[in-house]
């Protein structure tokens, strides 16, 4: 069965912290890694992640893929309370078929970012 | 923009009922999924479609059925539903594997 796991599942810090999120997965065929952020309604696209695109920024916001070690990373530097959410980290790689791709999701970090 | 519309918000069904869960997406996308949410477990995928009348398992297929009949839609169905399927369920389109996945808002389903 695919795995995705990431940690912390909660994390609190102040504003203007710089925090890490991480993902580890173990999945057949792997082809992309996401992030997703979720406020209280549907997750957000942040990145994809894949073999040809291990790095990715948008303001404050980073990630990088290790496709050795089958993890990734989400920073986000210079916190805002606007950051406050759930992220959720998702792996796309082969269902059980054997011929079609799955996304399955990590349970999520829960990030407050307090005042 | 991509749009991916599921047909209600909030539900509440009763114990036993066979429930349907809409799902419709505008942007003629090959892949289709179902996922449910719940606290401390995150999404698990419940069945997912990459083509019309086509569809595979997911991680927790059991007590649900799917039906893709059109391309832009994909249906969830509860056979029976029971309590322990209170949960919010939430759909998701991509256009093609390697792409993100734009979801729906959300069903919050309530089964009493």
């Amino acid at each position: 069965e695919d795995k995705v796991v990431q940690s912390p599942l909660s994390l609190v810090v102040h504003e203007g912290d710089t925090v890490t999120l991480n993902c580890s997965y173990e999945v057949t065929n792997f082809r992309s890694l996401l992030w997703y952020k979720q406020e209280k309604k549907a997750p957000t696209f942040l990145f994809m992640l894949t073999s040809s695109g291990i790095e990715k920024k948008s303001g404050r916001l980073s990630s990088i893929l290790d496709k050795k070690e089958l993890f990734s990373i989400l920073n986000i530097t210079a916190t805002q309370t606007g950051d406050s959410a759930v992220y959720l980290c998702a792996v796309e790689a082969l269902g059980s078929g054997g011929s079609n791709y799955k996304l399955t999701f990590g349970k999520g970090t829960l990030l407050t970012v307090n005042p | 923009d991509v749009k991916v519309t599921q047909s209600s918000r909030y539900l509440v069904k009763r114990t036993g009922e066979k429930v349907f869960l809409e799902c419709v997406q505008d942007m003629d996308h090959e892949n289709m999924f179902w996922y449910r949410q719940d606290p401390g477990l995150g999404l698990r995928l419940i069945y997912f479609s990459y083509d019309v009348k086509m569809k595979e398992k997911g991680d927790i297929p059991e007590g649900y059925s799917v039906s893709r009949e059109k391309k832009e839609r994909f249906s969830l169905i509860l056979e029976s539903a029971s309590t322990n399927q209170t949960s919010m369920y939430l759909c998701a389109s991509t256009i093609f594997r390697g792409t993100e996945a734009f979801f729906g808002q959300g069903t919050r389903l309530t089964v009493v």
